[in-house]
């Protein structure tokens, strides 16, 4: 059974750092990994999709690399900033559903 | 163009009754999902539809919860007898079916069980 797990749960940094967001999957066999980002009481914002077959997807300050055989991938934010605190979730595609991690409440301050 | 729309945003029911929520996908997209967020989780699968046929209905929790699509566009995910446990926020999403499969999200409806 296909396990994601998304550290660390919380993230409170200042404006203007680089941050690192960690995904790691249990099974290997995906098709896509999909970044999204989340405000409260909001609903799901895709940020990234990467296929199977890439390795990285950048779009603005954002990259996201995947790893598959070690079972990782990474959301790269440079320079953040205050508008980027949410909650960030990697999910994963086997066959069709995706499968979601717990996710990562950043908080950037001033 | 227009998003994934969701119907309500927000609704608040009794133990026991009878709840209908509402998806409206973008338009051309064949496959549309649902999936259940509890407070501080990820969301979880429910059930996929591609076309007008449920290809996966595994994620669903029993049988008090249905879902159809009867014309390939707008869904209803209906839940029978409610229970407090139910109290989540649903959320549907839908993509062009193809091996990309990059999912789009709606707001999702916040369904409170008293």
């Amino acid at each position: 059974k296909q396990e994601v797990t998304q550290i660390p749960a919380a993230l409170s940094v200042p404006e203007g750092e680089n941050l690192v967001l960690n995904c790691s999957f249990t099974d290997s066999a995906i098709y896509n990994l999909q970044w999204f980002r989340q405000d409260p009481g909001k609903g799901l914002t895709s940020l990234l999709l990467i296929q199977s077959s890439q390795r990285e997807q950048t779009s603005g300050r954002l990259n996201a690399s995947l790893d598959k055989s070690s079972g990782r991938s990474t959301l790269y934010i440079a320079a953040s900033q205050p508008g980027d605190s949410a909650t960030y979730l990697c999910a994963v595609i086997g066959t069709d559903k995706l499968i979601f991690g717990t996710g990562t409440r950043l908080q950037v301050f001033p | 163009g227009a998003g994934v729309s969701q119907t309500p945003s927000n609704k608040v029911t009794e133990k026991g009754k009878y709840v209908e929520l509402r998806c409206d996908p973008i338009s051309g997209h064949t496959a549309l999902y649902w999936y259940r967020q509890s407070l501080g989780q990820g969301p979880e699968f429910l059930i996929y539809f591609q076309g007008t046929g449920a290809a996966d209905d595994s994620g669903l929790p029993n049988d008090r919860f249905f879902a159809v699509r009867p014309e390939g566009s707008v869904s209803t995910l209906k839940i029978q007898r409610t229970e407090r446990g139910d109290s989540a926020v649903y959320l549907c999403a839908s993509s062009t079916g193809t091996s990309n499969n990059e999912q789009f999200f709606g707001p999702g409806t916040r369904l409170t069980v008293l």
